[in-house]
């Protein structure tokens, strides 16, 4: 089973901010979180990934809370394209790759 | 540089008939993977292999056999496909704790 646990969808309206939860509840000092997205009738695509310190990139901010049992994916400015279902992993090297239900997103004009 | 590749695209098959799904990387990663993904679902591990030469079960391995014989590719073989297996089937490999690669999928209906 996925290791983490996510909303199943959400909403935000476009050009606002979007703020998307994940719960790591059993992630190890060496699991690093990635998030991913996957737009319709596409393949899954990298969004970003940290360990224990904030990250920012072109896409999105990950925000990791000091104890890593959360995170939160932030898009600045949702834009229409950005609907899509968001996944949060608990990424070891060692270990199998397991995506959950994720977080569909739904971007209102 | 392509990534990963996925060959085909489409299939249609009939129940009872045996298909391998290709999927090459170019990236030089350890591991590739193999999801099938239904309808309106989420992605569910069928196999996955952290080197050449290995392969270990996932979530839904059941009806499936793959193949790692390099570093560069990984086969998915349905050898008596039913139409429980109708799916899209996504490849991915992965280095170390880098990101997922993804392919494009292949969309197979087994009628």
């Amino acid at each position: 089973d996925a290791k983490t646990t996510q909303p199943n969808s959400m909403e935000s309206n476009e050009e606002e901010p979007v703020h998307l939860p994940c719960n790591h509840s059993t992630i190890s000092g060496t699991d690093y979180i990635h998030w991913y997205r996957q737009l319709p009738s596409q393949g899954p695509e990298y969004v970003i990934h940290g360990l224990t310190s904030n990250v920012n990139n072109r896409m999105a901010s990950l925000a990791i809370a000091e104890d890593r049992k959360s995170s939160t994916l932030i898009l600045h400015r949702a834009t229409l394209r950005d609907a899509a279902v968001y996944y949060c992993i608990d990424m070891n090297r060692d270990d199998k790759i397991i995506f959950g239900k994720g977080t569909r997103l739904h971007i209102l004009p | 540089n392509a990534g990963v590749t996925q060959t085909p695209k489409f299939q249609v098959l009939k129940t009872g008939q045996s298909m391998t799904l290709q999927c090459a990387q170019d990236m030089n990663h350890n591991s590739m993977y193999w999801y099938r993904q239904d309808p309106g679902m989420g992605l569910r591990l069928i196999y996955y292999s952290a080197s050449e030469g290995t392969t270990d079960k996932g979530e839904v391995p059941n009806g499936y056999n793959v193949s790692r014989l390099n570093k560069r590719e990984f086969s998915l073989r349905l050898e008596s496909a039913a139409p429980s297996q109708t799916s899209v089937y996504f490849c991915a490999a992965q280095g170390g704790n880098q990101p997922q690669h993804f392919g494009d999928g292949t969309r197979l209906s087994i009628l």
